[in-house]
């Protein structure tokens, strides 16, 4: 049974460019959601997916817009990249019948704007 | 404002003796608080979770307590090897949904020394 997985591993980008990332839930979990954790900081909550909708937000700009596709997985996307965008992207899921407590996360993608 | 503060910010202990971090927390409503293990650049994994009524809850050498009513909790790491060096993330829920909000902690880092 796999776990959450993330693609890419790294990312290299320019400022100004743009940003896709991905995320495969957990086998039986419908609900991602995304974070955004610098370094030496704890994850924070950009938003979240289930029924290929975003239910929640966090406090991000637009530049940062996501998508759900039918099997569950989901993309972050990011535009007009900045400096301030490097980070760890965390994805995390969770079955939406059950607490959100549950969340498991996946390996995180690693972005390096330059 | 809802608020997850851990202590200390870093720790730095030898191989085979005990440690314990901190966390507090001002979330409410309160659903769970779940410790999580960090490895440097990859995604958290979970350790314990415990709710409203658990006041301990043990996962092999790592044990989380819980004081709901002082908003508390505590992971005491027992016999410390030198694999537990990472950072420690504190997680509070405030519903017990997929439509509740997860709080991070900043974690504390800590280093395990031969």
């Amino acid at each position: 049974d796999a776990g959450v997985t993330q693609s890419p591993t790294h990312l290299i980008k320019t400022r100004g460019q743009q940003v896709t990332l991905r995320c495969s839930p957990k086998s039986g979990h419908d609900t991602v959601s995304w974070y955004q954790q610098a370094l030496g900081q704890g994850p924070q909550f950009i938003f979240q997916y289930y029924e290929e909708e975003e239910r929640q937000r966090g406090n991000f700009p637009d530049r940062f817009s996501g998508h759900q596709f039918p099997n569950y997985s989901s993309e972050l996307n990011v535009n007009a990249l900045l400096l301030g965008d490097s980070a760890l992207y965390l994805c995390a899921s969770s079955p939406r019948d059950r607490n959100v407590g549950e969340q498991y996360f996946g390996p995180g993608t690693r972005l390096t704007v330059t | 404002k809802n608020q997850v503060e851990q202590s200390p910010q870093s720790l730095i202990i030898l191989e085979g003796k005990n440690c314990t971090l901190q966390c507090n927390y001002t979330v409410s409503p309160f659903s769970n608080l779940r410790w999580y293990k960090q490895d440097t650049g990859r995604g958290p994994v979970s350790l314990t979770i415990m709710t409203f009524s658990e006041n301990t809850k043990s996962n092999g050498r790592y044990t989380a307590t819980l004081d709901a009513d002082t908003k508390q909790s505590s992971l005491h790491i027992t016999a410390s090897q030198l694999s537990d060096s990472a950072s420690y993330i504190c997680v509070v829920s405030d519903r017990g949904s997929t439509l509740g909000r997860l709080y991070f902690g900043r974690g504390t880092q800590l280093t395990v020394w031969p």
